[in-house]
């Protein structure tokens, strides 16, 4: 979706180091998640976030939304194979409370 | 378990024929939707049902049909009007309609038509 812009569209990394993504919006989110998606699979959800400079923590993974709610990252510390799949932002943005926008994904690889 | 089941996993069609895809689920939810997946795309939303008996179309709903007879089944036909149709479709569920509830998705069935 151009509503929401994910960077980087891809990302490398070696087991053990840190790593973040971002999920950029022009406009302000009503709510933002997070999601993971193994290739071929459906998606797994991670976390909700609605308030501005909120941010929740689950396992490795921290996620923030900025207090102007236009944009969230997602931050792994300690990488690790099994955090290896594309990680998708997905936004309410106000237009419809029935949809949601989603930015169009990072792959995540993690070498051991 | 509860959860969103998706069949068959890969499907595969000849041009000019429609077809159906299966969505169940067992979590009680209200709402369910159809999304689309095409590779290096995020995901874009076909179809939405708030609740039995009433779907509204999502962005790309032309070539697509649904219909919501049961508050469990989410069938999506892919008619041989949509241009496309080989794509990775994933369906989703909620508790009820909006944004402020997660969604739930099914592991997804990949079309492909030659």
């Amino acid at each position: 979706s151009q509503e929401l812009e994910q960077s980087p569209q891809s990302l490398i990394v070696q087991e053990g180091k840190n790593l973040t993504i971002n999920c950029t919006s022009s406009k302000t989110l009503y709510g933002l998640y997070w999601y993971k998606q193994k290739y071929g699979e459906g998606l797994i959800f991670l976390m909700m976030l609605q308030k501005g400079g909120e941010e929740k923590s689950h396992e490795k993974i921290t996620a923030k939304l900025d207090e102007k709610k236009q944009q969230s990252s997602l931050h792994i510390t300690a990488s690790q194979p099994s955090h290896a799949g594309i990680y998708l932002c997905g936004a309410d943005m106000g237009y419809n409370f029935n949809k949601f926008y989603f930015g169009s994904g990072t792959k995540l690889n993690v070498k051991p | 378990d509860g959860g969103i089941t998706q069949s068959p996993k890969y499907l595969f069609r000849k041009e000019g024929q429609n077809v159906t895809l299966s969505c169940e689920q067992n979590l009680n939810h209200d709402a369910m939707y159809w999304y689309r997946q095409d590779p290096g795309q995020g995901l874009r939303l076909i179809y939405y049902s708030q609740i039995v008996n009433d779907f509204q179309k999502g962005d790309i709903a032309e070539g697509y049909s649904v219909s919501r007879e049961k508050k469990e089944s989410f069938p999506l036909t892919v008619t041989s009007a949509q241009k496309n149709p080989t794509a990775f479709y994933l369906c989703a569920s909620s508790w009820a309609p909006g944004t402020q509830y997660e969604q739930y998705f099914g592991p997804g069935t990949r079309l492909t038509v030659t």
